[in-house]
């Protein structure tokens, strides 16, 4: 049980384009998703918590415009990041809360995105 | 500001041997503790998690919790090159859920 899926895995892309990344929760309804960015060698980063049917919670320093979350469902959240630039490259990861109020999260496996 | 802080590594241990990871925290709030593993390159797996004061087993990763001391730390027995990774321990802060992460310790375990 508990698991989340990414799609895609790895994204390159070129400069300037939009890449949009899914998440979802496979066998469990997830009220609450995080979207993390992790660069080498570095810790994780939260970048937004992503609740269902209602506005994403950025962090600071994180531009909602240029990183767009979408959590329609319980099941399925979406990052797009919008005309990607090299710096964006990175290994963005999501989690989603279990159910049960544990404060459990359980990780995707990432997407790695390369912009060129 | 809410902090989680790691014992510095990396962790270097010899196959068969106990590896002690320990973190501490500023919350004194805080109910829920969880340890996950990140394996290079890979996004982070839970690997345990405790909600009460003493020690709580699985296989050979015991975690344990101290509330009055704040710290948490992770036991692995019988230690294996695949149990190198980077260990994140992680505590939920604010609403929502959000987990506050360490900045994790890499352990190195030698055949």
């Amino acid at each position: 049980g508990a698991v989340v899926s990414q799609h895609p895995s790895r994204v390159i892309c070129k400069s300037g384009t939009s890449v949009k990344i899914e998440c979802r929760s496979l066998d469990f309804q997830a009220t609450t998703m995080f979207w993390y960015r992790q660069f080498p060698k570095q810790s994780l980063m939260l970048m937004a918590t992503s609740n269902e049917g209602s506005k994403a919670t950025y962090e600071q320093g994180v531009e909602k415009d240029k990183f767009l979350i979408n959590h329609a469902s319980l099941t399925l959240s979406t990052l797009t990041v919008t005309s990607a630039h090299p710096e964006d490259s990175s290994f963005y990861i999501c989690s989603a809360e279990g159910t049960g109020g544990t404060d459990t999260q359980y990780f995707g496996p990432g997407t790695r995105l390369t912009v060129l | 500001q809410k902090e989680v802080e790691q014992n510095s590594g990396p962790l270097s241990v010899p196959e068969g041997a106990i590896a002690s990871l320990n973190c501490t925290y500023s919350d004194r709030v805080s109910q829920s503790f969880f340890w996950y593993r990140q394996y290079s390159g890979k996004s982070p797996e839970l690997i345990m998690s405790i909600y009460s004061n003493g020690d709580k087993e699985d296989g050979r990763f015991t975690a344990q919790l101290n509330k009055a001391s704040q710290y948490v730390s992770l036991l692995i027995r019988d230690s294996q090159p695949s149990d190198s990774a980077t260990y994140l321990c992680a505590f939920p802060t604010g609403a929502n859920s959000k987990l506050t992460f360490g900045k994790g310790i890499t352990l190195s375990v030698r055949p």
